[in-house]
């Protein structure tokens, strides 16, 4: 079974700092996914990466940069945190690019 | 642009029935589409893919059909459980704006009442 792991369950952050998101996975997908999940809006991607150092742009990246070193973690940076991205952020993967994703539990991320 | 709706953002029902959810799109033909479910607190877990020549697809209790004509899926859920109360996300692959990526409705909330 694939396991998608996020660092926190929960973090708390001030306005203006740099915040590391991280994520693995153990299942070898060539596919990572961050997405962030706000009450009303549904699921919105940020950034994903089909390959080790490639990355490219979702629907609402910017603020935030990513890292894609290894081929299982793939990180998410909020370059300097502000309270509008105060959210529910998930990450997934996916063995093909429109393949069922695989998710982890999420990090809740509140930017005081 | 793209748009996914799901019929409700909320359906309650009793235990036995059987729970129908509706996921429209517009302005797209996708290849594929996705049922995910979302416990709270949880990231979704994949439920069902069908593809577009496919008409129905199920597994255990659970039914999906798509419509490409009426660009509808519907979900059912038989002889449904509490243990079925969840949030029910469609997705559809999109090669415009997110370049094959997923693009997720918002979500259905289903309550199964005993």
């Amino acid at each position: 079974d694939v396991k998608v792991t996020q660092s926190s369950r929960y973090l708390v952050k001030r306005t203006g700092e740099k915040v590391f998101l991280e994520c693995v996975q153990d299942m070898d997908h060539e596919n990572m996914f961050w997405y962030r999940q706000d009450p009303g809006l549904g699921l919105r991607l940020i950034y994903f990466s089909y390959d080790v150092k490639m990355k490219e742009k979702g629907d609402i990246p910017e603020g935030y940069s990513v890292s894609r070193e290894k081929k299982e973690r793939f990180s998410l940076i909020l370059e300097s945190a502000s309270t509008n991205q105060t959210s529910m952020y998930l990450c997934a993967s996916s063995l093909e690019i429109n393949q069922p994703q695989h998710f982890g539990d999420g990090t809740r991320l509140s930017i005081l | 642009s793209q748009k996914i709706e799901q019929n409700s953002e909320a359906l309650n029902i009793q235990e036995g029935k059987t729970a129908t959810l509706t996921c429209n799109y517009t302005n797209y033909s996708p290849a594929y589409l996705q049922w995910y479910r979302q416990d709270p607190g949880r990231g979704p877990v994949f439920l069902l893919l069908i593809r577009e020549n496919e008409k129905e697809k199920r597994k255990e209790r659970l039914k999906v059909t798509f419509d490409t004509t009426l660009k509808q899926s519907l979900f059912h859920i038989t002889a449904s459980q509490p243990a079925d109360s969840a949030t029910y996300l469609c997705a559809l692959d999109m090669w415009e704006g997110s370049q094959g990526n997923l693009i997720f409705g918002k979500g259905t909330k289903l309550s199964v009442k005993p």
